[in-house]
């Protein structure tokens, strides 16, 4: 039981290339999240998904698109990376009682 | 609209010392309340929470009670560790997907 598991962990971008986060839960959850932390700003929501083949926009979603492959994987997409997206990047699934269950993180630097 | 404030950091607190951490929150309905930590290179995980009002969530010696007269549920532990040096969260959800999270409060304990 692995939890939410995240690739990759670290990763440097130039201004304008693309990439894709994955993030992965094996608890049979039905909600999944995308967060952004920034220093001094908390979490902030960029995506989410209730469930299988839908999605949401969070507080943050400009410059991000989304994808609900399946119930257990959820990727972010970065179009045309920006040097205002360097951040570190937290996915999460949601069980019971609204406990929210992080991945360890993927650390993104955009040069 | 729905949102979290806590204690601004760093704290640094010797061994043994008494903890808190303040957090109030401003919400419209009836929100269930969360402590979350983060360690060092690590997703955030769930500490303790709260459901109703008056309810006391405990785990690891840490304990936080949900005052709804004073909106708080500051975070308290009577005796710190080294091992409990972290950054801590305060986050409350309000229905499907109402998740806010508080700014965070670094933790540094000194032996």
């Amino acid at each position: 039981n692995a939890g939410v598991t995240q690739t990759p962990k670290f990763q440097v971008l130039k201004t304008g290339q693309s990439m894709t986060l994955q993030c992965a839960q094996d608890m049979n959850h039905n909600s999944m999240y995308w967060y952004r932390q920034d220093p001094g700003m908390g979490l902030r929501l960029i995506y989410y998904s209730a469930s299988e083949g839908t999605t949401d926009k969070g507080e943050v979603p400009n410059g991000y698109n989304v994808s609900r492959l399946n119930k257990r994987e959820f990727s972010l997409r970065l179009e045309s990376a920006a040097p205002s997206q360097t951040s570190v990047y937290f996915c999460a699934s949601q069980g019971l009682a609204d406990t929210q269950y992080f991945g360890p993180g993927t650390r993104l630097t955009v040069l | 609209g729905d949102s979290v404030t806590q204690m601004e950091g760093p704290v640094t607190l010797s061994e043994e010392a008494f903890l808190t951490i303040n957090c109030t929150y401003t919400a419209t309905g009836y929100p269930s309340l969360f402590w979350y930590v983060q360690y060092p290179g690590e997703g955030l995980q769930l500490l303790l929470k709260a459901t109703k009002a008056d309810d006391k969530g405990s785990n690891k010696g840490f304990e936080a009670t949900y005052r709804k007269e004073t909106t708080s549920f500051h975070l308290e532990k009577g005796s710190v560790q080294v091992s409990d040096s972290a950054v801590y969260f305060c986050a409350l959800i309000t229905g499907a997907n109402n998740l806010f999270f508080g700014t965070g409060t670094r933790l540094t304990v000194i032996p």
